[in-house]
């Protein structure tokens, strides 16, 4: 079965410093892999997705992930963060079937110290 | 205008009420999904509709219903409303192909439910 872990609830950072979101997942194919930021009193937002080709993928708000297939890894990255990215981050997994599903983590709360 | 809109964004109630959410979408997709949020536990699948004929049960479906009155318009029933209820409820909609998407899911706003 499928299945997301992201092991860390709670992360902070300060402002400007570099971000690293863990992810990781289980899955009996090659999967789809997300990442959705939610702000405060919003709903889901994708920052970015992987499904095929190169496993450094770019997405919006200067945001990237890397797949490792070896490590069932797709940790989200920004080198420089700000304080508008403190929100909550969840990481999701789905598959090539037309009956899948997309399963999410638990989610990572990141906090912006000043 | 959103592409994903639900209705009630907030709403009360008191245990044993029937309490209907709405969502409706203009992205013209096909599957629509009724998660729920709680703090700590991500988003849990409660219902999906693959098309307006197809209704499936997610993962957490007792205590709720749905119907797909068609294709932009998918709603969520709570027969008898209990306090564990009491949660943030999300509409999401995915297109049919997944050759470009991945069945990528575009979310609504959310509806923020308290069961007293």
């Amino acid at each position: 079965a499928q299945s997301v872990t992201q092991p860390d609830i709670h992360i902070t950072v300060s402002e400007g410093a570099s971000l690293e979101l863990r992810c990781n997942y289980s899955y009996g194919a090659t999967p789809y892999l997300f990442w959705y930021v939610q702000s405060p009193g919003q709903g889901l937002q994708l920052l970015l997705k992987y499904f095929s080709g190169d496993t450094l993928v770019q997405g919006i708000k200067g945001f990237e992930a890397e797949f490792k297939r070896s490590q069932s890894s797709f940790n989200l990255r920004k080198p420089s963060v700000h304080w508008s990215d403190a929100a909550e981050y969840f990481c999701a997994v789905g598959g090539v079937s037309s009956a899948s599903k997309i399963i999410f983590g638990s989610g990572t709360r990141l906090s912006i110290r000043p | 205008d959103a592409d994903v809109t639900q209705t009630p964004r907030n709403r009360i109630t008191k245990t044993g009420k029937r309490i209907m959410l709405e969502c409706s979408q203009t992205k013209g997709h096909d599957r629509m999904y009724w998660y729920r949020q709680d703090p700590g536990l991500g988003l849990r699948l409660i219902y999906y509709s693959f098309d307006v004929k197809d209704i499936n049960k997610g993962e957490i479906s007792d205590g709720y219903s749905v119907s797909r009155q068609a294709q932009a318009k998918f709603s969520l029933s709570l027969e008898s409303a209990i306090p564990n209820q009491t949660a943030l409820y999300f509409c999401a909609t995915s297109d049919n192909d997944s050759g470009t998407s991945g069945y990528e899911q575009y979310f609504g706003p959310g509806t923020r439910l308290t069961v007293t």
